[in-house]
């Protein structure tokens, strides 16, 4: 089956360490998306990539990095910088949807990282 | 610069009673909308979508929603709750007039269901 798959499904982090995100999809997409969810205040993209080898800052990249050398694969890497890092992490891929903005954006099943 | 308001973050209808969950969305070009839906610790998932033509659409689940383009509103509807709904639903538009493809999300609204 296509889709997309997030990993671990939780995840505790002491602070001070740096701690990686997994997110794979078979769905042969172009595009990747990493956002952040906390209670009340929807998604917010952290950063996307359009194509291999490169990627964009989105609304809240500080404390966050990530690399985009497979196709398939946008792993997250959440940062000591990052200050409140604890939420609900969220991946998403789409067709290039710069060429095909009509594209929905499919999700994984997301990351629940706490900070101990 | 695009937007979207989820009007009511929380939701409360009776089984069987209709359900309407409002969007408002500002965009300085045509946009094309959508809504998801996101049950407990899940990802999101596409309910409907709203690219060109018809203006009622409709979507999984029974839901429809429809393109007001003169009220810039976008609500979701259905006509009979099921206790299956209860979740959270987010309202997002696309995003720029060069469009890299970015999506807009509205805050959400959580939809209980009462029995």
């Amino acid at each position: 089956d296509g889709g997309i798959t997030q990993s671990p499904k939780y995840l505790f982090r002491k602070e001070g360490q740096n701690v990686t995100l997994s997110c794979e999809q078979n769905l042969n997409h172009d595009a990747m998306y990493w956002y952040r969810q906390d209670p009340g205040q929807g998604l917010r993209l952290i950063y996307y990539s359009q194509i291999v080898n490169d990627f964009q800052k989105g609304d809240i990249a500080e404390g966050y990095s990530v690399s985009r050398e497979k196709k398939e694969s946008f792993p997250l890497t959440v940062t000591s910088a990052q200050k409140n890092p604890t939420a609900f992490y969220l991946c998403a891929s789409s067709i290039d949807r710069a060429a095909h903005p009509h594209n929905e954006q499919f999700f994984g099943p997301g990351t629940r990282l706490t900070v101990l | 610069a695009q937007s979207v308001t989820q009007l009511g973050s929380h939701v409360s209808v009776s089984e069987g009673a209709l359900v309407l969950l409002r969007c408002n969305y500002s965009s300085s070009v045509p946009p094309y909308l959508f809504w998801y839906v996101q049950y407990p610790n899940q990802g999101l998932q596409l309910l409907l979508k709203y690219t060109t033509g018809a203006t009622l659409v409709k979507g999984i689940n029974g839901f429809e929603a429809e393109f007001k383009k003169s009220e810039t509103s976008f609500h979701l509807t259905k006509p009979s709750a099921h206790m299956s709904d209860a979740a959270e639903y987010f309202c997002a538009v696309t995003r720029g007039t060069g469009n890299t493809g970015k999506l807009i999300f509205g805050q959400g609204t959580t939809l209980q269901v009462k029995p």
